[in-house]
């Protein structure tokens, strides 16, 4: 257990409906940060949350929206879903010097 | 976004056989990272690099920080079947900024 939780593990769902993605980042880490893995790629960097705050974004759609709560879990909203946003969503926490935990992800299927 | 190239995209080595990885930038990075991903699962941080030249060594892995600071080497030594996953090198172009990752290096071990 790498300390940062993501739910749900599997998800599934049909075309243009819109799905919450979650992530509970490990104990007394302020950073969250979320990456999208298709099939046989890399991590593309989506966005990264500080202590409720936007800190930086990446390769985001439009379609997708992020938060990060008081209590400092985040949620990414994935909205209008296409076939092509089929991949494994992970979220990472980190503080410094440490690198990145990653969660186990969510495995997002649109059909 | 930046690019990371790594090499090889792919290894088959036969069990007991040393392994080596490369990761490259066009930029300078001040940390780097090599992580281990399983199917279906989250990567998990394997070793992190903050000085251009470390050599860092976690049992038969050994990683180093370029002097250039634009790549990184992941070596493992005497292969078992347990390292057969995906390796992806990430890099940090500052503190508090996000990673960027490689492509990967998917490792098969032949018994």
């Amino acid at each position: 257990d790498s300390g940062v939780t993501q739910t749900p593990k599997h998800l599934i769902t049909a075309t243009g409906q819109r799905v919450t993605l979650r992530c509970s980042p490990r104990s007394g880490d302020l950073s969250v940060y979320w990456y999208q893995q298709s099939l046989d790629q890399g991590l593309q960097f989506l966005i990264q949350y500080y202590n409720g705050e936007e800190r930086a974004k990446g390769n985001i759609l439009e379609r997708f929206s992020a938060q990060q709560f008081p209590d400092l879990h985040s949620e990414l909203n994935l909205s209008s879903l296409e076939l092509g946003d089929s991949a494994l969503y992970f979220c990472a926490s980190t503080r410094p010097r440490y690198g990145y935990t990653f969660g186990s992800g969510t495995r997002l299927t649109v059909v | 976004g930046q690019q990371l190239n790594q090499s090889p995209q792919s290894m088959f080595i036969q069990e007991g056989e040393d392994v080596s990885m490369n990761c490259t930038s066009s930029s300078i990075f001040n940390t780097w990272l090599w992580y281990k991903q399983d199917p279906g699962e989250g990567p998990v941080l394997l070793i992190a690099l903050y000085k251009a030249g470390e050599l860092t060594s976690n049992g038969r892995l050994t990683a180093q920080f370029g002097i250039t600071r634009k790549d990184s080497f992941l070596n493992i030594s005497a292969s078992i079947p347990s390292d057969v996953g995906i390796y992806f090198c990430a890099g940090q172009l500052g503190t508090g900024n996000q990673f960027y990752f490689g492509t990967g290096t998917s490792l098969t071990v032949i018994p």
